[in-house]
């Protein structure tokens, strides 16, 4: 089926470093999403994405996240400054339309640990 | 807000035995969709059933559920479980109050052993 890949698979950063999670959608996919999960716990909603602009987001999306996809690249979340709260595995999700009628697809995470 | 909430966190079962994991959801629209999405070890979560019509029964690969909107219900449940089905299963809801917000429930972990 349809593949969401995500890239690094782990990365481990010092608190208050820079980091940012690559996702690739499926290519004709026009919604994006991030989701949250820290080990042991659910996955937890941060944001979703569309037509270039973030459509809605939660309380877990502080200011110091932030999404973008940049000419139909990579769909991407920086996290700038890190915390260590921020040690989670970090999903990302692509559906083709509104995603009551159609389906997610999830990427296999990227483990993020911050020291 | 919406809600999902599954009640067990860890399902343990023979080999042959049925399943059912429950659901219960919470939300103030009238016509939410329910899904069940599967995440085997190390693999992402992927979908494995869902619904938007009440009372109608829905299968995909031997699990089936029915939405049952009178109880707020979406549990799944299949008549004999296999050594394959270990997994971590999580339900899912989607209002039509125009959010695109997929909200997990807590998840269940289901092992079964030979």
């Amino acid at each position: 089926g349809p593949k969401v890949l995500q890239i690094p698979s782990h990365q481990i950063i010092d608190m208050g470093q820079m980091v940012t999670l690559n996702c690739d959608p499926v290519s004709n996919h026009l919604y994006f999403y991030w989701y949250k999960q820290i080990l042991g716990q659910q996955m937890e909603f941060l944001v979703n994405f569309y037509n270039g602009k973030v459509m809605e987001k939660s309380k877990l999306f502080k200011d110091q996240f932030s999404v973008e996809r940049p000419d139909g690249s990579y769909f991407t979340l920086k996290i700038q400054p890190t915390a260590l709260e921020d040690s989670a595995v970090y999903f990302c999700a692509s559906s083709l339309d509104w995603p009551s009628q159609n389906t997610l697809y999830f990427g296999a995470g990227t483990r993020l640990s911050v020291l | 807000g919406d809600s999902v909430t599954q009640t067990e966190g860890l399902v343990t079962l023979t080999e042959g035995l049925p399943v059912m994991l429950n659901c219960t959801y919470q939300t103030i629209y009238s016509n939410p969709f329910l899904f069940w999405y599967v995440q085997h070890l190390n693999e992402s979560p992927r979908l494995l059933l869902k619904s938007f019509t009440d009372n109608k029964r829905t299968e995909h690969q031997g699990f089936h559920a029915t939405l049952h909107k009178s109880s707020s219900s979406f549990h799944l449940q299949k008549s004999s479980a296999q050594l394959s089905d270990s997994a971590l299963y999580y339900c899912a809801l989607i209002n039509q109050g125009g959010s695109a917000k997929l909200i997990f429930g807590e998840g269940t972990k289901l092992t079964v052993s030979s």
